[in-house]
């Protein structure tokens, strides 16, 4: 069955430093999304993206972050300049189509660890 | 501004028991709710889709309901198993595709 892939699992970076994370979202899948979840907390929506540009963004999202489709099958997810505060599970997400009409699938996250 | 809550925040039951886990949400305009279930440091999985225009969907052991106008979802899970201990999310899709999540219910089911 097809699913959502990240790189790497876990990313330990420090403060300051700039990370990228990856997926490879399910290959007829239009719509991209990226979550995060901090320790012991909600699953939070960061943005979403669909023909090659962000379709909606939460307050969250601000200019430290930015997303990238580079080539036919990746996702990324680039944060600049790393806070502490950063450091939470990132999943990546992908369905067929937005709005309602199709569920949302999840990769297995990224752990960042900003030191 | 979306508001997801789930009662109750952690549940233990013993192997065999019918549960009901809720979910209830501020805003009824949603296009549609999705229950998740979450393993320790693991994936969300996607157990069950309910269009707005649904009241329920099943899938094997689970089904979950929809009444949107009071802003409540449940999911049922029949004769429970080990295997079912996991973090159970709930989370309403409204407007631009974005998924607003509950904190969970955190279930246990003892052999």
């Amino acid at each position: 069955e097809p699913e959502v892939t990240q790189t790497p699992s876990h990313q330990v970076t420090q403060m300051g430093q700039e990370v990228i994370l990856r997926c490879v979202p399910i290959s007829n899948h239009l719509y991209f999304y990226w979550y995060r979840q901090i320790l012991g907390q909600k699953v939070e929506f960061l943005v979403s993206f669909y023909n090659n540009e962000i379709s909606e963004k939460s307050e969250i999202f601000d200019d430290q972050f930015s997303v990238e489709r580079p080539d036919g099958s990746n996702f990324t997810l680039k944060i600049r300049s790393t806070k502490l505060e950063d450091s939470a599970m990132y999943f990546c997400a992908s369905s067929e189509v937005g709005k309602g009409s199709y569920e949302q699938y999840f990769g297995p996250g990224t752990r960042l660890t900003v030191t | 501004k979306q508001e997801v809550t789930q009662i109750p925040a952690a549940l233990s039951v013993p192997e065999g028991e019918n549960l009901v886990l809720n979910c209830s949400f501020t805003d009824s305009a949603i296009y549609n709710l999705q229950w998740f279930r979450q393993d320790p440091g693991k994936g969300l999985t996607s157990l069950l889709l309910i269009q707005s225009s649904q009241r329920e969907q099943t899938s094997g052991r689970l089904n979950a309901s929809l009444d949107k106008s009071s802003g409540r979802s449940t999911l049922y899970i029949a004769a429970s198993q080990p295997g079912d201990s996991a973090t159970y999310l709930c989370a309403v899709e409204t407007g631009y595709s974005t998924l607003t999540f509950g904190k969970g219910t955190m279930l246990l089911v003892s052999p």
